[in-house]
């Protein structure tokens, strides 16, 4: 069955430091998303992105992360200089339609980010 | 703006016992509603959906959902709980009416007691 995989799956840096975050989403999907959940708190939506442009992104998703497709598989989340509350385990997701209006999303294990 | 709520942060069910984990919601226009489940140290795993037609939502492991508008709510339901049921559920919610992101609820922990 195909599943979204993402890398690392846990990433200790330093704060101020520049950290990416990769996802190789189902090959035949054409919506990605990443959402994120600090510990023992809910999962909250960060960024949508379709047809190589963010299409929607919440107020968590300021300046300091971007997401690009690089290529055909690959979908990443960057963020430039990190901040100790940026601690998170950050999900990516992708879905074949607009999968927030109809269908499911499939997510990925996680990327657990921890920032000392 | 929509909006999920589970009230419930910890459910505890005995084994065979049948299970209930609460949601309700809050959208503009008409919702479509999903149910997820996250085990220890994975990902989220989609269970069952809401979009329209029957109230009442079948899914994966045996689990169901009941739509019920006037009381704008969408309880997960199992009728005989397991053991490997334990895990974080999480409701979800969207407002058809925008092209709006998928809401996630806090989340509900479950855990069925041999």
């Amino acid at each position: 069955e195909p599943e979204v995989t993402q890398t690392p799956s846990h990433q200790v840096t330093q704060m101020g430091q520049e950290v990416i975050l990769r996802c190789v989403p189902i090959s035949n999907h054409l919506y990605f998303y990443w959402y994120r959940q600090i510990l023992g708190q809910k999962v909250e939506f960060l960024v949508s992105f379709y047809n190589n442009e963010i299409s929607e992104k919440s107020e968590i998703f300021d300046d300091q992360f971007s997401v690009e497709r690089p290529d055909g598989s690959n979908f990443t989340l960057k963020i430039r200089s990190t901040k100790l509350e940026d601690s998170a385990m950050y999900f990516c997701a992708s879905s074949r339609t607009s999968g927030s209006a109809t269908g499911e999303l499939f997510f990925g294990e996680g990327s657990r980010l921890t920032v000392l | 703006a929509q909006s999920v709520a589970q009230p419930e942060d910890q459910v505890n069910v005995a084994e065979g016992n049948p299970l209930t984990v609460k949601c309700t919601y809050s959208v503009s226009g008409n919702p479509y509603l999903f149910w997820y489940v996250q085990y220890p140290n994975r990902g989220l795993q989609f269970l069952l959906k809401y979009i329209t037609g029957d109230n009442l939502v079948k899914g994966s492991y045996g689990f169901e959902a009941e739509f019920n508008k006037s009381q704008t709510s969408f309880h997960l339901k199992k009728p005989s709980a397991l053991v490997s049921d334990s895990a974080l559920y999480f409701c979800a919610v969207r407002d058809n009416g925008g092209n709006t992101p998928l809401v996630f609820g806090k989340g509900t922990r479950l855990s069925v007691i041999a």
